[in-house]
């Protein structure tokens, strides 16, 4: 079974600081594929970034990057610049590579709020 | 607007009502997903269609739980009997129907259901 566990339930940042929200993970797939969601209030999931395990180098995309340690089985999420529009709720995900598995297997999430 | 949508956004209705869901995904996906995810947690995942056929069902979809869609296209979520345990932010989500390693799915805005 899958298992994503996100320790810090709220984090307080002030803006333009960066910061890192942790993401554990269980599995015991060969190849699988990690996520991450943000949820702003308006209650929908947006997709920011991925990583597959097979991936050598650390996604990247504009101001969010993942740290992947996969020997630690974590796959934290850095936001550079922090920005008030960056608060929101954070989720990380696994989704398993194997034929046919498509569901998403989600943490439970780590409210960020940014202060001005 | 071009992203997944569902309506009604807000339902509240009485125990023991049946309630109906509906979710639009963006026009070329074939594949649809519906999750649950309840007050502080992260979204749980309920089902998976690929076109008009349902490839998979979680422990979480009781019987009292039926889903559909009846041309690839639109899908419906159906609680009858409602119970108060099933108060819940219903999201739908949608992704292109080919194997890759991203193929990242798409979230809607969700329901939110109360059940009093």
């Amino acid at each position: 079974a899958q298992k994503i566990t996100q320790t810090q339930p709220g984090m307080f940042v002030q803006e333009k600081e960066a910061v890192t929200l942790d993401c554990t993970y269980d599995t015991s797939d060969q190849s699988y594929g990690l996520f991450w969601y943000k949820q702003p209030s308006s209650g929908e999931m947006i997709f920011l970034i991925y990583q597959g395990s097979y991936d050598e180098q650390n996604a990247t995309e504009g101001r969010y990057s993942l740290n992947f340690q996969k020997a630690r089985k974590s796959a934290n999420l850095v936001i550079s610049a922090s920005q008030l529009g960056d608060s929101a709720m954070y989720f990380c995900a696994m989704r398993a590579r194997i034929q046919g598995a498509q569901k998403l297997v989600f943490g439970q999430g780590t409210r960020l709020t940014i202060n001005p | 607007d071009t992203g997944v949508s569902q309506n009604p956004r807000h339902k509240i209705t009485k125990r023991g009502q049946n309630v109906t869901f509906r979710c639009d995904p963006i026009s070329e996906h074939n594949r649809l997903y519906w999750y649950r995810q309840t007050l502080g947690q992260g979204p749980e995942f309920l089902t998976y269609f690929q076109n008009e056929a349902q490839l998979e069902k979680s422990r979480l979809l009781s019987d009292r739980f039926s889903a559909e869609r009846p041309k690839g296209s639109f899908s419906t979520l159906e609680i009858q009997r409602t119970e108060q345990g099933d108060s819940a932010m219903y999201l739908c989500a949608s992704s292109l129907g080919r194997e890759g390693p991203i193929n990242e799915q798409f979230f809607g805005p969700g329901t939110r259901l109360t059940v009093l």
